[in-house]
Parts: C-alpha cells; sequence; structure tokens
C-alpha cells in the first residue's frame, strides 16, 4: 500500500491559464474522489468515479472543470480558464466500493491563481 | 442530503488536559461517520470510524469518538492531549447506501505547553 499520489504539490498559474492535477490511488480502491478545500473549510465534494465511469458531480464542478479516469486507475482533474477563485488545495482519495470503506487522501494539490 | 456541523471552530488547551471536539451530523436515513486528522499542507488522515455495533468507537492515537443517535451527534475526545495533537480535525458523515462524503468545517485544536 503506497497511499494516494497526487502530482504536483504546489502550482502556480496565471489567470485565464489551462491547469491539470494528477492523481493515482491505492491500486485495489475501485472508488476515486476529487474534493477541494479552502483555507479554513472542511474538503467539498466536486466529483467521483466507480472504477472508470463517472458517477457523480457536484454543482460546484463548473464547465470549466473537467475530470477523467480513463482506464480505472490514474485520475486526472483540468481545469479550464483559471479564475482567481479556483486557488484552492484540490485532494484526491480513494476507497473500495462498500459505503462503510473510509477514504484514504493524498498530500493535494495546492493552486495558487495569479 | 445530510449535513455535519463541528460546533467549534477552535479549541485550545494545555498539555496533558482532556478534549472533547464536538460534532452534530443531519440525516433522514442511517449513516456511517468518522473523523479525520489534517496537519498543515498535508491530506487527511482516518482517526477513527462507526459503522455499527458499539456505539464507543476507538481510534488512532488515543482518541476514541461515541455515536449518539437520539442527539444525532459524534463527539471526538482524548483524555490527555500532546503538542503533537495540535492539528485541524474533520467530522464527516456518509449515508449507509451512499457513496459522498460530507464534511464538517473542521475544529483547530492548539495544544499548548
Amino acid at each position: 500500500d503506497t497511499g494516494v499520489s497526487q502530482n504536483p504539490r504546489h502550482k502556480i498559474t496565471k489567470r485565464g491559464q489551462n491547469v491539470t492535477f494528477r492523481c493515482d490511488p491505492i491500486s485495489e480502491h475501485n472508488r476515486l474522489y476529487w474534493y477541494r478545500q479552502t483555507l479554513g473549510q472542511g474538503p467539498e465534494f466536486l466529483t467521483y468515479f466507480q472504477n472508470e465511469a463517472q458517477l457523480e458531480k457536484s454543482r460546484l464542478l463548473s464547465d470549466r472543470f473537467s475530470a477523467e479516469r480513463p482506464k480505472g486507475s490514474f485520475s486526472t482533474l483540468e481545469i479550464q480558464r483559471t479564475e482567481q477563485g479556483d486557488s484552492a488545495m484540490y485532494l484526491c482519495a480513494s476507497s473500495l466500493m462498500t459505503g462503510n470503506s473510509p477514504l484514504h487522501f493524498g498530500n493535494g494539490t495546492r493552486l495558487t491563481v495569479t | 442530503a445530510q449535513s455535519v456541523t463541528q460546533l467549534d471552530s477552535q479549541v485550545p488547551v494545555f498539555e496533558e488536559a482532556p478534549v472533547e471536539l464536538r460534532c452534530n451530523y443531519s440525516s433522514s436515513v442511517s449513516v456511517y461517520l468518522f473523523w479525520y486528522v489534517q496537519y498543515p499542507n498535508q491530506g487527511l488522515q482516518l482517526l477513527l470510524k462507526y459503522l455499527s455495533g458499539s456505539t464507543l468507537v476507538k481510534g488512532i492515537n488515543g482518541f476514541e469518538a461515541e455515536f449518539n443517535k437520539s442527539q444525532t451527534s459524534f463527539h471526538l475526545r482524548k483524555p490527555s492531549v500532546h503538542i503533537s495533537d495540535t492539528a485541524e480535525y474533520f467530522c464527516a458523515v456518509i449515508e449507509t447506501s451512499g457513496s459522498r462524503l460530507t464534511f464538517g468545517e473542521g475544529t483547530q485544536l492548539t495544544v499548548n505547553p
């Protein structure tokens, strides 16, 4: 169990640029989640995958956000035309398929939009 | 939909003192409950979970929590805290048939010498 890995750890970008983050989940985990966390707040759900299927998306996930998990393994989260309000920590988590299986989190990608 | 309220945003305590971090949840169906801890610039680490059975659950680092269905609470406790317990603590809930884990806004625990 090597844990959930996220890259990069930090990303600074200028407003209007596109950014992409990667998440490698724990290998036997079927579910993969993306959360966003702003300073002083709890993580907010963005989307989740079961294997390669994206099963749920939050209304927080605007049209500028897209997530993929093409082979049911790693996932990418892309933000197009970044805005300053996108500055946050983006957390990835994975779990087994059962509802009582706890989420295992990566260390996050901190995005700063200048 | 479920929701979580953490009643204290900040809890300062002295080293070796007991501490309780309060969490209330709201849901119309059965839930599973979790406490996570987050150290600066890191992801969240699971402290403990309530799935079913005994209402008193024990976790890592000497923490425990008690599920109270009638009061819809899941308070976290530790009888004697250490400096190293300084961190942000999050309570979270998921419906037993659901897939979305919902977090509270967190409680910053600061342990002073």
